[in-house]
């Protein structure tokens, strides 16, 4: 199984930029790497995805070294909204990878205070 | 476009008593998976389908969770006889065809169906 590790949990105030890193080491050459967003009682939902150096969106934008051993997703000025838990997952965005399935690890869970 | 469709939302039943979720993914999405969610875990995948065939039920408790998807669209998931270990949140997903290589992916969760097993 493709394997990610990320931290636990993070802390931060609103207005804040947070950055949440994943490790990936044995990500193969045709992986994309793919963050999720989950709220409670809610199924997790796509922020972004890439491949390597960076990817913005509306939302988040997506750092990838030229290794693509670690990605880190960066949420610019968080509000307490962006309260959740945030998953990488390594491989076409789904299950399916080059080196066998991937899989959601425990993601991180990041709280936002006022 | 609606979104994947998943029943019942919440389920409270005894051990060793059976229960089936339903979900109704994207139209036009291939594949279908259903998560098992335990709470303050990550989903785990316990099976895939591309269109009504199985791709993937490595970790689907074969003895206990059945699941099918007949006519490649809707699909359900069985379990019985319920355990105390099996509450969690029963979560579907689907996602365009995940053979074509090159494709980037996409999973599209449903909200989840919760069950209580006392």
């Amino acid at each position: 199984l493709a394997k990610t590790t990320q931290p636990i949990s993070m802390d931060s105030y609103e207005g804040q930029e947070v950055n949440i890193t994943c490790s990936h080491n044995n990500i193969a050459t045709n992986d994309y790497i793919t963050w999720y967003q989950q709220f409670p009682s809610q199924g997790p939902r796509f922020i972004i995805q890439g491949y390597k150096t960076k990817v913005t969106n509306e939302v988040a934008s997506l750092f990838i070294p030229a290794d693509r051993k670690s990605s880190t997703l960066s949420l610019p000025r968080v509000s307490l909204s962006d309260t959740a838990v945030y998953y990488c997952l390594v491989g076409d965005g789904t299950h399916n990878t080059n080196a066998g399935k991937s899989t959601f690890g425990d993601g991180t869970t990041l709280t936002v205070k006022p | 476009e609606a979104g994947v469709a998943q029943s019942p939302r919440y389920k409270i039943i005894e051990k060793r008593q059976s229960v089936a979720f339903w979900c109704n993914p994207i139209s036009g999405h291939a594949t279908l998976y259903w998560y098992q969610q335990i709470l303050g875990q990550g989903p785990k995948l316990l099976i895939q389908f591309q269109n009504n065939g199985v791709v993937d039920d490595s970790q689907l408790p074969k003895d206990r969770f059945s699941a099918e998807r007949l006519k490649g669209v809707d699909s359900t998931l069985k379990i019985q006889p319920a355990k105390l270990e099996d509450s969690a949140v029963y979560l579907c997903a689907s996602s365009l065809d995940s053979r074509l290589a090159g494709r980037t992916g996409e999973l599209f969760f449903g909200e989840g169906s919760r069950l209580t097993v006392l």
